[in-house]
């Protein structure tokens, strides 16, 4: 039963355009969140975290939204660019526990 | 400055065999984590050491699965008699604190293809 879900396998955008990555999540008692990219043959780096005292947060072209009672986080990256082409993965946790990551989707940003 | 380094980058093995895995965490970090990445999944959570102590093993798969970091500092993930089922991305990461509430950055990983 996968506790993280991101739904859509792979999403294409085009340049300048907004891209939205959905994660929905089933343990309530979830309370932190990250969002990771990956690029080929490179390990997944962390972008952006949200905790769950907050529904908002931003960090240049990215903001994540949390919204606790649909359970379920999206990050937007406004404007997309050639470079944010990589899988997404949203992960989460809570305290005294190790994240669960989602299984990721891929962004592709058409110039 | 280095990062999170992992060798060997891949590995075929023979069903049977044993692997060794190695993670080289940034210098300093107190915490190393390694997760096991299927085709077309999020990375799942084997272990967890803060120094030297394995403070969290629930995610190894089976009593094939083994890790240590004797010194705190590079660890080393042995997988007995391996089977096809434990082809996967092995991925290392490290952070600065104790705690899994930290960020954590992550090495290349280890491709390992049994056949």
């Amino acid at each position: 039963d996968q506790q993280v879900k991101q739904n859509s396998p792979s999403l294409s955008v085009q340049e300048g355009r907004i891209s939205i990555l959905n994660c929905d999540y089933t343990n309530s008692m979830f309370d932190y969140f990250l969002w990771y990219k990956k690029y080929p043959a490179e390990g997944p780096t962390f972008l952006i975290s949200i905790s769950s005292i907050k529904d908002k947060n931003e960090d240049g072209r990215f903001t994540v939204f949390l919204n606790k009672s649909a359970k379920h986080l999206s990050l937007h990256i406004v404007p997309s660019q050639p470079g944010d082409s990589a899988v997404y993965f949203c992960a989460a946790a809570y305290y005294g526990q190790n994240f669960v990551f989602g299984p990721g989707t891929r962004l592709s940003v058409l110039p | 400055g280095a990062g999170v380094s992992q060798s060997p980058r891949y590995k075929v093995a023979k069903r049977g065999q044993d692997v060794a895995l190695r993670c080289d965490p940034i210098s300093g970090h107190v915490s190393l984590f390694w997760y096991q990445q299927a085709l077309g999944q999020g990375p799942e959570f084997l272990t967890y050491f803060q120094n030297e102590a394995q403070l969290d093993k629930s995610g190894l798969p089976s009593d094939r699965f083994f890790a240590e970091r004797p010194e705190g500092s590079v660890s080393t993930l042995k997988i007995q008699r391996t089977q096809q089922e434990d082809s996967a991305v092995y991925l290392c990461a490290s952070s600065l604190s104790a705690g899994v509430f930290n960020e954590q950055y992550f090495g290349p990983g280890t491709r390992l293809t049994v056949t």
